[in-house]
C-alpha cells in the first residue's frame, strides 16, 4: 500500500495564478482532511471531507476549494493565490467511524511545498 | 472543542525516560486523547491514544488521570532519532475534524 500521497511534492506560484492539489489514499478511507502548516506552527484545518461526495469546511477555508468527487482522491485547489498561502500542504485521512484500530487515527501524506511569490 | 495546552519544547538525553505533560481543562465526556509525532519535512504520524487510565504501546506510554484534565505521553530511553515535535490533540473520536493540532511541544535529545 502507498497510503497516501500528494502531488505535487514543491511548486512556485506568481500571486494570482491558479492550481490544484491533489490527495490520494489507498486504504478505502472515509475521512479526508487539507491542512496547512506554516513556520513553526501547529497544523491548521482547511476543509475536509467524511465521504465521497461531501466537503466541509474547516478552521481556515477563504481562499481554498475542494472537491471529492472518488472516495480515494480529495483535491484542494487554490483559484487566485497569494503570498500569504505560502505554506506547507498536508493531505491525511482515517477511516472515520466505520472501524480502524484507533479511533480516527490520521494518516498523513509526505506534504506539498508551496511557495507564492 | 477541547483546548491543550503544551510546554513549547524540551530537552532531554538519551537513554533518559521523556514524559510530556498536556493539559485539557475542559475535556468533553465523549472526547478521546491522541499523541502524534512529527519529524522536520515529514507529516505528523500517530503514536497513541486513549481515553482513561493508561495505554501502553511499542512505542510510548499514556498516563491519564480519573479527572481527565490532563495526559502525560511517556518515552522509555529516547534516542537521537526520537526529536521531533509532539502534538496533543483531544476531540471526540467519531469527529476527526475536530481534533485541532496546537504548536506541539518540540523534543530535542542530546548525546
Amino acid at each position: 500500500n502507498a497510503g497516501v500521497t500528494q502531488t505535487p511534492k514543491f511548486r512556485v506560484l506568481k500571486t494570482g495564478q491558479s492550481m490544484t492539489l491533489l490527495c490520494a489514499q489507498d486504504m478505502n478511507h472515509e475521512y479526508m482532511y487539507w491542512y496547512r502548516q506554516d513556520p513553526g506552527m501547529g497544523l491548521r484545518l482547511i476543509h475536509y471531507s467524511v465521504g465521497e461526495g461531501t466537503t466541509a469546511k474547516g478552521e481556515v477555508p477563504d481562499g481554498y476549494n475542494v472537491s471529492r468527487l472518488k472516495k480515494q482522491n480529495f483535491l484542494l485547489g487554490l483559484e487566485s493565490a497569494a503570498p500569504s498561502q505560502t505554506s506547507v500542504y498536508f493531505c491525511a485521512s482515517s477511516y472515520g467511524t466505520s472501524g480502524g484500530s484507533s479511533y480516527n487515527e490520521q494518516f498523513f501524506g509526505p506534504g506539498t511545498r508551496l511557495t507564492v511569490l | 472543542l477541547a483546548k491543550t495546552t503544551q510546554p513549547i519544547s524540551m530537552d532531554s538525553y538519551e537513554g533518559q525516560e521523556v514524559n510530556i505533560t498536556c493539559s485539557h481543562n475542559n475535556i468533553a465526556t465523549n472526547d478521546y486523547i491522541t499523541w502524534y509525532q512529527q519529524f522536520p519535512s515529514q507529516g505528523p504520524r500517530f503514536i497513541i491514544q486513549g481515553y482513561k487510565t493508561k495505554v501502553t504501546n511499542e512505542v510510548a506510554s499514556l498516563f491519564i488521570p480519573a479527572d481527565r484534565k490532563s495526559s502525560t505521553l511517556s518515552l522509555p530511553r529516547v534516542s537521537l532519532s526520537d526529536t521531533a515535535v509532539y502534538y496533543c490533540l483531544v476531540g471526540d473520536a467519531n469527529y476527526g475534524q475536530n481534533f485541532v493540532f496546537g504548536p506541539g511541544t518540540r523534543l530535542s535529545v542530546l548525546p
